[in-house]
């Protein structure tokens, strides 16, 4: 199995400032074939369900706000938030989807300052 | 607007079966994969496995001796059926669209698997 290992576990920004997490995957997800890495980024507020915010590790989900972003390729990946907003409390995950069992990280904690 | 409901038991006795249904409104069960993901209480995300609307399963190895989906497209409903449920189990399941990455999520349904 693909093991997905996302720094740091928990993380607190100053409201208007940058978070960034970190999401490392133990093989590649990146595909020759079609040059996708096969990863996502997820959101899940406080009792709620996860909702997608990033596939192919740097397109955004359809009604996204810009200051969510995606980088990465192969084993590395980053999950950027420019100008936190209060709302953006939750706990993001990502995940590979390039070979099964699709896997996800273990979580990051994100909070305010 | 695409709308996905689990039900089922959200009380499990040991070695006995979990069901779960997954009904989908707003849209059709075809031509789409979709998804069953757990999460155990302050947990994080387990993938389970996915089912095409043709049938069509993958199930993660951790529980493939275990699982099996089904899928109704007259209903527009998708199963899970997890049997010899321990306490390990514990957890809430979330039904989803999409087969690698998801892009509609129900709320998830609690099942404690407790005598």
């Amino acid at each position: 199995d693909i093991v997905m290992t996302q720094s740091p576990d928990s993380l607190a920004v100053s409201l208007g400032e940058r978070a960034t997490i970190n999401c490392k995957s133990s093989q590649s997800v990146f595909s020759s074939s079609d040059s996708k890495n096969y990863l996502l980024w997820y959101q899940q507020k406080s009792g709620q369900p996860p909702s997608t915010l990033i596939y192919w590790a740097s397109t955004r989900e359809s009604g996204v706000p810009d200051r969510f972003s995606g980088n990465g390729s192969a084993t590395n990946f980053t999950l950027t938030i420019t100008s936190l907003q209060a709302e953006d409390v939750a706990v993001y995950y990502c995940q590979q989807y390039y070979t099964t069992p699709y896997t996800f990280g273990q979580g990051t904690k994100l909070e305010i300052k | 607007q695409l709308q996905l409901q689990e039900s089922g038991p959200g009380l499990v006795k040991p070695s006995e079966t979990l069901s779960l249904t997954c009904d989908v409104s707003g849209g059709s069960i075809s031509p789409y994969y979709w998804t069953w993901i757990r999460q155990p209480p302050g947990k994080g995300l387990e993938w389970i496995g996915y089912i095409y609307y043709t049938g069509r399963t993958k199930y993660n190895p951790s529980l493939r001796s275990r699982v099996t989906f089904s899928v109704d497209t007259s209903k527009n409903q998708f199963s899970l059926q997890l049997t010899s449920v321990t306490a390990a189990d514990t957890a809430v399941y979330y039904c989803a669209r999409g087969g690698g990455g998801v892009d509609h999520w129900g709320q998830g349904t609690l099942v404690t698997v407790s005598s």
